[in-house]
């Protein structure tokens, strides 16, 4: 069965680093969205990409971050100072068209010292 | 915004009762109610979901029943088993294709 796939499961980074956070879509899915689930709560939605631009983005969602489609398989996530508070567990998800399931990746742990 | 609130946030069952976990929503324009299971270390995945032209809808062992005048909807399992322990999170979608606005989860414990 086709699943998303993410790397690092475990990213540990200094404060103020950039770090970059990929993610790997089913291949015939069009829409890409970031999620995060801070530990012990619930999770919270980051951003929406859909034919190539960002459709719909939260307000935990500034300008430090930034999502990009490099290529036609990866979708990234780019927290470019990170900040103690960016620690969580980051989800990517997709879906096949607008009315379709969201499936979601394993997720990485983001760890900001 | 939408806003999604969950209840319980803890549930313990004895194997074979059933559970049930409650969820509101606030944005009448909601219309995409699914459910999903988390457990640890994993990411979420969907047990079941259910459109808003639809009043329940079951699959084997789990129900959900959905309320929009009340804007409410409910997840049901039936002769739960030690393996549905995990925590379970609804969530709505005002429109096809739009983030998905999470409750807080509810911890099930199936104890055998």
């Amino acid at each position: 069965e086709p699943e998303v796939t993410q790397t690092p499961s475990h990213q540990v980074t200094q404060m103020g680093q950039e770090v970059i956070l990929r993610c790997v879509p089913i291949s015939n899915h069009l829409y890409f969205y970031w999620y995060r689930q801070i530990l012990g709560q619930k999770v919270e939605f980051l951003v929406s990409f859909y034919n190539n631009e960002i459709s719909e983005k939260s307000e935990i969602f500034d300008d430090q971050f930034s999502v990009e489609r490099p290529d036609g398989s990866n979708f990234t996530l780019k927290i470019r100072s990170t900040k103690l508070e960016d620690s969580a567990m980051y989800f990517c998800a997709s879906r096949e068209d607008s009315l379709g399931e969201q499936y979601f990746g394993p997720g990485t742990r983001l760890t900001v010292t | 915004g939408e806003n999604v609130e969950q209840h319980p946030s803890t549930l313990s069952v004895q194997e074979g009762d059933s559970a049930v976990i409650k969820c509101t929503y606030s944005d009448s324009a909601s219309n995409y109610f699914p459910w999903y299971k988390q457990e640890l270390g994993k990411g979420p995945q969907l047990i079941i979901d259910i459109r808003s032209n639809v009043g329940e809808k079951k699959d084997q062992r789990i129900a959900v029943t959905l309320n929009k005048t009340a804007k409410h909807f409910s997840l049901h399992i039936t002769e739960t088993q030690p393996e549905d322990s995990a925590v379970y999170f609804c969530a709505a979608s005002t429109k096809a294709g739009t983030a998905l606005i999470f409750g807080k989860g509810t911890t099930l414990s199936v104890s055998s």
